[in-house]
């Protein structure tokens, strides 16, 4: 079975642009989270969708969305960039909605904001 | 209030020893899951083994073990047998039903295992 696929890897953005990111889940899990890695806040919940409905967010601004896929497919997008959006994004599909249903993730796509 | 605590910012362990890392939680609920990850520095995250709050048993995964203490909130991972390719951060996590199911992590501690 296939992994969470996430793309692109790397990316360089300048300051103003936007960026959307991609994440396809491991077949079968209808779960998408995204979360926000940096070495000071380390790791953030950016936001979760279930059969293309979010069911949570994180405390991010607007500038950060995101949407589901009838397959399950999310993106991530990130508006008018700025130096502090520098991060590795990672995408985690889950098979149930459910605390104990353990979170797989992705490779992750390393954003540079310059 | 933070939820998942990890107090050992860093570890060092010899080769074929075994390794405890360290993981308090603080919930309300009575339902929950606690997971531990691996992260190697190329940055993906290797999900390594789950507790759930109802488990008797203490889980494992060959040679990751979980030693669970509920009284206490403790979820420390203990790795057998270290290998040179055990270096690596390891984030502790949890989700519970008050926090809407999303995963919430510790600050991680660095792993390091000498030859």
């Amino acid at each position: 079975k296939a992994g969470v696929t996430q793309t692109p890897r790397y990316l360089i953005k300048t300051r103003g642009q936007q960026v959307t990111l991609s994440c396809s889940p491991i077949s079968g899990h209808r779960s998408v989270s995204w979360y926000q890695q940096t070495p000071g806040q380390g790791l953030q919940f950016l936001f979760e969708y279930f059969s293309e409905t979010q069911r949570n967010k994180g405390n991010f601004p607007g500038r950060f969305s995101g949407r589901q896929f009838s397959n399950s497919r999310s993106e991530m997008n990130v508006s008018t960039l700025e130096l502090g959006d520098s991060a590795l994004y990672l995408c985690a599909s889950s098979q149930y909605d459910s605390y104990n249903s353990p979170l797989h993730f992705g490779n992750g796509t390393r954003l540079t904001v310059t | 209030a933070q939820k998942i605590t990890q107090t050992q910012p860093g570890m060092f362990v010899q080769e074929k020893e075994a390794v405890t890392l360290d993981c308090t939680y603080d919930t309300s609920d009575q339902s929950y899951g606690l997971f531990w990850y691996k992260q190697p520095s190329s940055g993906e995250m290797i999900f390594l083994i789950y507790q759930g709050s109802y488990d008797e048993q203490n889980a494992t995964e060959g040679r990751y073990s979980l030693n669970f203490q509920k009284a206490r909130k403790s979820a420390n991972l203990v790795i057998s047998a270290s290998q040179l390719g055990d270096s690596a951060m390891y984030f502790c996590a949890m989700r519970d039903v008050e926090y809407g199911n999303k995963l919430v992590f510790g600050a991680g501690t660095i792993l390091r295992v000498k030859s």
